[in-house]
């Protein structure tokens, strides 16, 4: 099946700074990406739809400013958590969704902020 | 809202077959139905997809009945390793193309 990758897997910050996390798509093209955040023994939630160069939709309640999302190409799409504070630790998973409308999930990055 | 909804949890036994049901009223015309496996700190696992009747791969079988309001995850004789979190997954049409998790069916996997 399709790899999704994330990079970091983890990441621990202090608090104020920014962290920047990628998601790619190894062997397929993605013109939509998905970043998902999930708290302990919760849902994912979703948190914005990336779409190959163009803006980032984002749903309800989660604050675009506070959370970059960059989809450059095909393959990659990024999403910077910015000024991180301790309750934006979560585990941010992403997606990407091929042209058959396979949705493929990367293996999630660990946010810590101290 | 467009929405799934999946019972919390189920608990079963080694070797039996867990059949797990998700409702998803709202699904859009052209939408597949996805159904995942999550493990703790992991990323969804894709397990299998069909848009309607029924599909079985190596692993699950997927009942969609005509008005593909719900769909039914089969599992085989399950092993203690499948104890896991199972989410459905839909695309609904509202404001853009976009796919929602419901709350998820936590199984339990005894010996």
């Amino acid at each position: 099946g399709a790899v999704v990758s994330q990079h970091p897997s983890w990441v621990i910050c202090k608090s104020g700074t920014s962290v920047k996390i990628e998601c790619r798509s190894l062997d397929f093209q993605a013109t939509t990406m998905f970043w998902y955040r999930q708290f302990p023994k919760q849902s994912l939630m979703l948190m914005a739809t990336s779409n190959e160069g163009s803006k980032a939709t984002y749903e309800q309640g989660v604050e675009k400013d506070k959370f970059l999302i960059n989809h450059a190409s095909l393959t990659l799409s990024t999403l910077t958590v910015t000024s991180a504070h301790p309750e934006d630790s979560s585990f941010y998973i992403c997606s990407a969704r091929n042209l058959a409308d396979e949705q493929f999930f990367g293996p999630g990055t660990r946010l810590t902020v101290l | 809202l467009a929405k799934t909804t999946q019972p919390i949890s189920m608990d079963s036994y080694e070797g039996q077959e867990v059949n797990i049901t998700c409702s998803h009223n709202n699904i859009a015309t052209n939408d597949y139905i996805t159904w995942y496996q999550q493990f703790p700190s992991q990323g969804p696992r894709f397990i299998i997809q069909g848009y309607k009747t029924k599909v079985t791969n190596e692993v699950a079988s997927l009942f969609i009945p005509a008005d593909r309001k719900s769909s039914t995850l089969s599992l085989p004789r399950v092993s203690l390793s499948d104890t896991a979190v199972y989410y459905c997954l839909v695309g609904f049409n509202t404001g853009g193309f976009k796919t929602i998790f419901g709350a998820g069916t936590r199984l339990f996997v005894k010996a």
